[in-house]
């Protein structure tokens, strides 16, 4: 019964390095979703994704970010040439399909970039 | 315009007393579902409670209750008998059943909840 897994935890980078994410979702579960958070902020959408498939990527920065789900292996959420301003808590979250019962997203604990 | 809105950045309350979180919200769709989650120091996002537009009767988990007031747009959260391992961050989030947000949960600012002994 693992819930969603992310990890690094906690990941130092210095300014122009990058950053990778990852999240295993849910057990059962295809359909993954990315959040940023801020200091002193609630979580903002940033992508969501199937199998193999960005379905809305509306809130992710034009430049520098990018996110996969392959076919095999854990969703990465990639930020390249991090800035000091990428600092902060990134979210993954699952769900089994695009809506349940509750529409409930079942989140990870989070990672946390801190760039010097 | 804010989709979500918590006015409280901060509350306390006494340990054992009750304590409400405010919660108000803007859609103009008529399907929708709202959710409280709760965040503690560690960080982790943690699912309270759930209560959808067409659900008749406000939800109840536990010690939490939602007072949904859908002509006011509120989705209060109740916490009865608060304890301290209650204090941390709540946050309000809504998700609307149509268009480009159907799978996107929007969320307030949140409240940071004290309890104190």
């Amino acid at each position: 019964n693992a819930g969603v897994m992310q990890n690094p935890r906690h990941l130092v980078r210095r300014r122009g390095q990058e950053a990778r994410l990852r999240c295993s979702p849910m057990k059962g579960h295809s359909h993954v979703y990315w959040y940023r958070q801020l200091p002193e902020e609630g979580l903002k959408f940033m992508v969501y994704l199937q199998k193999e498939n960005i379905i809305d990527e509306s809130g992710m920065p034009k430049e520098r970010f990018s996110a996969e789900f392959p076919k095999e292996g854990p969703s990465i959420l990639r930020i390249q040439q991090v800035v000091r301003g990428d600092s902060a808590a990134y979210f993954c979250a699952s769900s089994p399909g695009a809506s349940t019962n509750t529409g409930e997203l079942f989140f990870g604990e989070g990672s946390r970039l801190t760039v010097l | 315009a804010q989709k979500i809105t918590q006015t409280q950045p901060g509350m306390f309350v006494q340990e054992k007393e009750a304590v409400t979180l405010d919660c108000t919200y803007d859609t103009s769709d008529p399907s929708y579902g709202l959710f409280w989650y709760k965040q503690p120091s560690s960080g982790e996002m943690i699912f309270l409670i759930y209560q959808g537009s067409y659900d008749q009767q406000n939800a109840t988990e536990g010690r939490y209750s939602l007072n949904f007031q859908k002509a006011r747009k509120s989705a209060n959260l109740v916490i009865s008998a608060s304890q301290l391992g209650d204090s941390a961050m709540y946050f309000c989030a809504m998700r609307e059943a149509s268009g480009a947000g159907s799978y996107q949960l929007t969320f307030g600012k949140g409240t940071k909840l004290s309890v104190i002994p």
